[in-house]
């Protein structure tokens, strides 16, 4: 059984392109989270999606981002009109999510975005 | 959520017990007390979850006073691999998304 997956890993854009990472979750996992991460900082929440629903995104910034999670393929997370400050660590994570407190989230590896 | 307050780092040598401890004055009824480890560039990684008393499992041990109002994540002998930040977490029964702070950068030096 695969983890999380991520890609790309590394990704660099100029000012102003876009950006897509991509977040296959855990088999049998409907259950996604989104978390960015600045150097020398804790993970921040963005998004918590399920299978064609976003269940909670008051993390995400009002402009310019946008995440998905379409009924067949992976999560998507878009950034549009890239700027210097949106570098950082973008972490996806995921859980089958029963009934409950969140016993255990599965992380990927991980898409460290670099903006130039 | 509760907020959750733990040392911004700590030391240790290999072989040694670290104990880290986590303080979350406003913990609720049905709030449980998770632990994350990440590594440089990795993703966190779950490592224990408990509610109260004691949990121990093949990796660490976390210790729950009575009033829960905070926990003690216990790492027998460790060794160089555990240098990582280590996260806090409370989680509600219903919550729908973990909260991360900015955990305890633990260094482990031979």
């Amino acid at each position: 059984n695969a983890g999380v997956m991520q890609n790309p890993r590394h990704l660099v854009r100029r000012r102003g392109q876009e950006a897509r990472l991509r977040c296959s979750p855990m088999k049998g996992h409907s259950h996604v989270y989104w978390y960015r991460q600045l150097p020398e900082e804790g993970l921040k929440f963005m998004v918590y999606l399920q299978k064609e629903n976003i269940i909670d995104e008051s993390g995400m910034p009002k402009e310019r981002f946008s995440a998905e999670f379409p009924k067949e393929g992976p999560s998507i997370l878009r950034i549009q009109q890239v700027v210097r400050g949106d570098s950082a660590a973008y972490f996806c994570a995921s859980s089958p999510r029963q009934r409950g407190p969140i016993t255990e989230a599965f992380f990927g590896q991980g898409t460290r975005l670099t903006v130039v | 959520l509760a907020k959750t307050t733990q040392p911004i780092s700590m030391d240790s040598y290999e072989g040694q017990e670290v104990n880290i401890t986590c303080s979350h004055n406003n913990i609720a009824t049905n709030d449980y007390i998770t632990w994350y480890q990440q590594f440089p560039s990795q993703g966190p990684r779950f490592i224990i979850q408990g509610y109260k008393t004691k949990v121990t499992n093949e990796v660490a041990s976390l210790f729950i006073p009575a009033d829960r109002k905070s926990s003690t994540l216990s790492l027998p002998r460790v060794s160089l691999s555990d240098t990582a930040v280590y996260y806090c977490l409370v989680v509600s029964y219903n919550t729908d998304k973990l909260i991360f702070g900015t955990g305890t950068r633990l260094q482990v030096f031979p």
